[in-house]
C-alpha cells in the first residue's frame, strides 16, 4: 500500500514570496490534515478536511495561508506571502474514519530567508 | 480545549536500560491517546493508541503505555532500549480522528 506522498521535500524562498505544497493521501482515506512543525516543537494542526470539506481550520493563518482539497483526494497548501516565521516542516497526514490513526508523509521542509 | 504536556524535552539512556517517557493530558471527555515516533527527516509513525478497554496497551517495537485516568497520564515504556530507538517521541490526544493535538516531544538519545 502506498503511503502519503508529499512534494517538494525541500523549498527555500525569500520572504514575501509564495510557495505551494502538494499532498496525495493514502487511497480511500477520507480525512486529510496539514500540520506545521517548527523546529523543536510538536506538530500543530493547520487544517483538517473530511472528503473535500473543511472540518477545522481554526489555527490556519488565513491572511496568508490557504488550502484546498480537490475532489476529496489531493490537497494543496499555499503560503502567500511567506514570512520568516513560516520556516518549518509541513506535514500532511491522512486517516480512515473511526480509527484515529494518522498516517504521515515525510514532510516538506520550508526555509524562508 | 485539549492539551498535551511532555515534561521531558530530552532524555538519555544507556542501551539495554529501561525507558519511561511521560505524557500528561487535559481533555474534557474520555480521550483517545496516541504515541508517535519521528526519526530524523522522517514523518511520524504510530507506536500505539488507546481508545478504551484495557489501560495497558502494547505497541510496535516492544513499546507499551499505560492510561491512568486519575493522573491524566499516558506514559510510554520500554523494558530494554536499543540504539535504533533514538528518535523524537510525541504524545497526542484527540477525539477519534478529530482535532488531534500533539505534545512538544521528547528527544531520546541512546548511549552505547
Amino acid at each position: 500500500e502506498a503511503g502519503v506522498a508529499q512534494s517538494p521535500r525541500y523549498k527555500i524562498i525569500e520572504k514575501r514570496q509564495s510557495v505551494a505544497f502538494w499532498c496525495n493521501p493514502i487511497s480511500g482515506h477520507a480525512t486529510l490534515y496539514w500540520y506545521q512543525q517548527i523546529l523543536g516543537q510538536g506538530p500543530k494542526l493547520l487544517i483538517q478536511f473530511q472528503n473535500n470539506g473543511v472540518v477545522d481550520d481554526s489555527q490556519l493563518p488565513k491572511d496568508r495561508f490557504s488550502a484546498e482539497r480537490l475532489k476529496g483526494v489531493d490537497s494543496t497548501l499555499k503560503i502567500q506571502p511567506a514570512k520568516l516565521e513560516d520556516s518549518a516542516v509541513y506535514l500532511c497526514a491522512s486517516s480512515q474514519d473511526r480509527t484515529g490513526e494518522l498516517f504521515f508523509g515525510e514532510g516538506s521542509r520550508l526555509t524562508v530567508l | 480545549a485539549q492539551s498535551v504536556t511532555q515534561p521531558d524535552i530530552h532524555i538519555t539512556v544507556s542501551e539495554g536500560a529501561s525507558l519511561e517517557l511521560r505524557c500528561n493530558y487535559s481533555y474534557g471527555a474520555t480521550p483517545y491517546l496516541f504515541w508517535y515516533v519521528q526519526s530524523p527527516g522522517q514523518g511520524l509513525q504510530l507506536l500505539l493508541k488507546y481508545f478504551s478497554g484495557d489501560t495497558l496497551v502494547q505497541g510496535i517495537k516492544g513499546f507499551e503505555a499505560e492510561f491512568k485516568r486519575s493522573q491524566s497520564s499516558f506514559n510510554l515504556r520500554k523494558p530494554s532500549v536499543h540504539w535504533s530507538d533514538a528518535a523524537e517521541y510525541f504524545c497526542a490526544v484527540g477525539a477519534q480522528n478529530n482535532d488531534m493535538r500533539f505534545g512538544a516531544g521528547t528527544r531520546l538519545t541512546v548511549k552505547p
